[in-house]
């Protein structure tokens, strides 16, 4: 199994208060992902890094913003929660580019958010 | 507008008999379809792949067939096992991964 960890695997927040996720890895891959799943949606990208520093948009980006200072964290933040961030958000990881080869995915298990 | 479609949000099968995913998509372009598999509160996790330049590729019990000119492509799983229940998501890669909205699959013992 790919090393990755997400923490926190829960959380309930309130309207308004910033919240951050963490994806941690220990595979050293290049490519770290944002998802977010919810019913009728599937999974949707956020965001997604190329490497330390490089990050771009994913298609469902408004209200979110990530980081990533090191090649094994990626840090995905909510600056203002809203209801509609109520979800169940997974980080993914890849060595390789999807253009290059296969390149899938690794997943996490996943975070919980709710905002009330 | 969604780039990979998955019609069917569920589908049930008995055990043994045959299990057919499908999913369609819209850009030509794409290089590589994988299928992924996901139980409650877990991650997805990868089941199998075709490159866009194939049409067939079979792994034990799954098989994934690719029809360029229909852009369309299905999951093929001989024979169903009651483990085998879960959600599947079909997914696209380009210069990013694109989801489908899942199917849902229950074999019934």
């Amino acid at each position: 199994d790919a090393g990755i960890t997400q923490s926190p695997r829960h959380k309930v927040t309130e309207t308004g208060t910033p919240v951050t996720l963490r994806c941690h890895q220990t595979e050293n891959h290049r490519y770290m992902y944002w998802y977010r799943q919810d019913p009728g949606h599937g999974l949707r990208l956020i965001h997604y890094s190329y490497g330390v520093k490089d990050t771009d948009k994913g298609e469902v980006s408004d209200g979110y913003s990530v980081s990533r200072s090191k090649t094994e964290d990626f840090l995905l933040t909510l600056e203002s929660a809203t209801s509609s961030q109520t979800s169940v958000y997974f980080c993914a990881i890849s060595e390789r580019d999807g253009h290059l080869s296969a390149g899938e995915l690794f997943f996490g298990e996943g975070s919980r958010l709710t905002v009330l | 507008d969604q780039q990979v479609k998955q019609n069917s949000p569920s589908l049930s099968v008995q055990e043994g008999r045959i299990s057919i995913l499908n999913c369609d998509y819209t850009n030509s372009m794409f290089d590589y379809f994988l299928w992924y598999k996901k139980y409650p509160a877990e991650g997805p996790t990868f089941l199998i792949s075709i490159s866009s330049i194939k049409d067939k590729n079979e792994d034990g019990r799954f098989t994934v067939f690719l029809n360029k000119s229909a852009k369309h492509l299905s999951l093929h799983i001989v024979p169903s096992q009651p483990g085998d229940s879960a959600v599947y998501f079909c997914a696209a890669s380009g210069n990013q991964f694109y989801f489908g909205t899942g199917t849902s699959l229950t074999v019934i013992p």
